[in-house]
């Protein structure tokens, strides 16, 4: 079953503008993900936040975790075209080398 | 990094046959996993891929239906039986090189079965 949910389920922006997506998941983690998949392809990793860590950047990308909330945010400042994508939240419960569940995604559109 | 590469990268498939998908790592990786991603959905595991062994399959996938081998440390098969309009989906390969760091994805197979 799937861990996480993240909304919007879908994001449009204007080129330029910043883009926020959230992540809730139910139990404890190990530490938490996310993705990029363009459209038809693979998933590229974007950034790895563990459990005891706050806020992780990387380039134009932000994350929190909030583990009393069980949430995570991700935040791409000034938004390019190439930035369209899905955008997915991944758990990972433990040390173990385990899969992650991945959340149910959000489609974020960035038009110039 | 390790690098993915699957293949067939996509296919169209008659109901009731059944079609292997080859995932081939360029180094040795600690795990392997198989993913389904429905049209439009997020993706499910299917299955851990163990090296020499049964993989071990998630609620509501099963041996019979998604018989998986993978021989050694760079090389997973997953096989798609019987297959019906509902198993049109993309297949993942995915692998992680040890410990709890990021998981690394091949391109996925675009499976259609008309």
């Amino acid at each position: 079953s799937q861990q996480g949910e993240e909304d919007p389920q879908a994001l449009s922006i204007q080129e330029g503008e910043n883009a926020t997506m959230n992540c809730s998941y139910k139990t404890s983690i190990n530490n938490l993900q996310w993705y990029r998949q363009n459209s038809g392809r693979g998933l590229v990793h974007l950034i790895l936040i563990r459990s005891n860590e706050r806020e992780k950047h990387s380039g134009r990308l932000r994350v929190t975790l909030d583990t009393s909330k069980k949430s995570s945010s991700l935040l791409i400042t000034a938004s390019r075209a190439a930035d369209t994508a899905s955008y997915f939240c991944a758990t990972d419960f433990n040390q173990a080398g385990t899969a992650l569940i991945f959340g149910k995604g959000t489609t974020l559109s960035v038009s110039s | 990094s390790a690098v993915i590469s699957q293949k067939p990268s996509r296919d169209i498939c008659q109901r009731g046959t059944s079609l292997t998908i080859q995932c081939q790592v360029d180094s040795q990786v600690t795990m392997m996993f198989w993913y389904r991603q429905q049209p439009g959905q997020s993706l499910t595991l299917i299955a851990t891929a163990n090296q020499g062994s049964e993989a071990t399959y998630e609620s509501g996938f099963v041996i019979d239906k998604f018989p998986i081998s993978r021989p050694n440390l760079t090389f997973s098969t997953l096989t798609v039986s019987n297959m019906s309009p509902e198993d049109s989906s993309i297949y993942l390969c995915s692998a992680r090189e040890g410990g709890d760091g990021e998981l690394f994805f091949g391109e996925g197979s675009r499976l259609t079965v008309l």
